[in-house]
């Protein structure tokens, strides 16, 4: 069965490094998703990405984070200069049409720690 | 004030017990998911509904569009149903998913 992969599994930074995590969303997917969630809290929404550009992003999206599909399958965050508070677990998803009654596909996660 | 609430927030069970999972919202949708995340932290969708009832294997999800509530039932709970249970509903042009902040379920044998 497909599936949404994510590198790497775990993170390790200094603040103030740049980091970017990968993922590969499902072959014939089109719309793709970053979420986070930082222990102990709920999921949250960081940015929506189709036909190659932003289709939404929340306040948590500020300039040091950006998104890019560089090869038509990888779909990257980066996050320019970590913070502390950056420190959370980073999931990607996808779906195909991007329907309202449409299942999002999640990877296992990116778990990010910013000393 | 969080938009999907969840109830209870923390939950033990024995094993073969029937266990209920409740999710309100406050707001109009036109479709509630009900995904399961493990203690890794991987999510996994299980259901997505927007009316009636639907039923996979010894779980259960019923939904009531008017009184904006849903349930998660599992019928003969196992340890393997150990897992925090999060109810979440699709919004907006993009339908990214808003998130309840879940239900903490240990099963006991």
């Amino acid at each position: 069965e497909p599936e949404v992969t994510q590198t790497p599994s775990h993170q390790v930074t200094q603040m103030g490094q740049e980091v970017i995590l990968r993922c590969v969303p499902i072959s014939n997917h089109l719309y793709f998703y970053w979420y986070r969630q930082i222990l102990g809290q709920k999921v949250e929404f960081l940015v929506s990405f189709y036909n190659n550009e932003i289709s939404e992003k929340s306040e948590i999206f500020d300039d040091q984070f950006s998104v890019e599909r560089p090869d038509g399958s990888n779909f990257t965050l980066k996050i320019r200069s970590t913070k502390l508070e950056d420190s959370a677990m980073y999931f990607c998803a996808s779906m195909t049409l991007g329907q309202v009654e449409e299942t999002q596909y999640f990877g296992p996660g990116t778990r990010l720690l910013v000393l | 004030k969080n938009e999907v609430e969840q109830s209870p927030q923390n939950l033990t069970a024995q094993e073969g017990e029937f266990i209920t999972i409740n999710c309100s919202y406050s707001v109009g949708i036109s479709a509630l998911h009900w995904l399961q995340q493990h203690p890794g932290g991987g999510i996994v969708s299980l259901f997505m509904l927007s009316s009636g009832k639907k039923k996979h294997g010894r779980l259960i999800a019923t939904i009531n569009i008017q009184e904006k509530h849903s349930s998660l039932h599992i019928t003969a709970s196992h340890p393997r149903d150990s897992a925090v249970y999060i109810c979440a509903f699709a919004r907006g042009a993009t339908n990214k998913l808003i998130f309840g902040t879940g239900t903490l379920l240990a099963v006991q044998p």
